[in-house]
């Protein structure tokens, strides 16, 4: 699977967007983007994915340029329950060997 | 929908025993669930994949006879730490995905292990 490189930290204004943005320049055609996010000492909770389209969902949205080598999520109004790790990992779908491979993620912090 | 349960959310054992975390799946059918361990500070690391009725695979480095997985049906995944030492305490999270239908992998809380 495609690696991700994304910043490693990152602070937002309490009611701003907050974008987060995320390189895969390896990555695949038949490979998706996916984001999670992980608050402390929870299991990582699923937020949004995509191919080449960008998606919305009601939790963010999903920006992938049209090479495909990178995307940004964007936190239409961030909370400070937003605060979290953020992961973007690139998979394939639909097969036997449907593995994700959480990187160090980027820690998001939301400021009041 | 999609909730993934672990049980249970902490536990505290002595070194030499064996302890048995359990995966499930609460209102989907899960084809597939996996293992992450996770110690402090670092990423998930996937230690298995477990199809229903099969055995599991297991990821370079981690040993089959000491991370028991079993996935005997298609709501509930089990594993055991055998014979736990204190570098076995971590933070393990399950994560569970019904193939074919949207693929998606939703985690559990993750079980928090501490080996005394």
């Amino acid at each position: 699977d495609a690696k991700t490189t994304q910043p490693t930290s990152m602070d937002c204004a309490e009611g701003r967007a907050a974008n987060l943005p995320c390189n895969h320049s390896t990555i695949s055609g038949n490979e998706y983007v996916y984001w999670y996010r992980q608050i402390h000492s929870q299991g990582p909770q699923y937020i949004i994915h995509g191919l080449k389209n960008n998606e919305t969902n009601e939790m963010a949205s999903l920006i992938i340029t049209e090479d495909r080598k990178s995307s940004t999520l964007i936190l239409p109004h961030a909370t400070l329950r937003d605060t979290a790790v953020y992961y973007c990992i690139v998979a394939r779908r639909r097969s036997n060997d449907y593995k994700l491979s959480f990187g160090a993620g980027t820690t998001v912090t939301v400021r009041a | 929908g999609a909730v993934v349960s672990q049980h249970p959310s902490w536990v505290i054992c002595k070194s030499g025993t064996s302890v048995k975390i359990e995966c499930r799946s609460l209102d989907f059918q899960a084809t597939t669930m996996f293992w992450y361990r996770q110690f402090p500070k670092q990423s998930l690391m996937l230690m298995a994949t477990s199809n229903e009725g099969s055995k599991a695979t297991y990821e370079q480095g981690v040993e089959k006879d000491k991370f028991l997985i079993n996935h005997a049906s298609l709501t509930l995944s089990t594993l055991t730490v055998t014979s736990a030492h204190p570098e076995d305490s971590s933070f393990y999270i399950c994560s569970a995905s019904q193939q074919g239908v949207n693929n998606e992998q939703f985690f559990g809380p993750g079980t928090r292990l501490t080996v005394l």
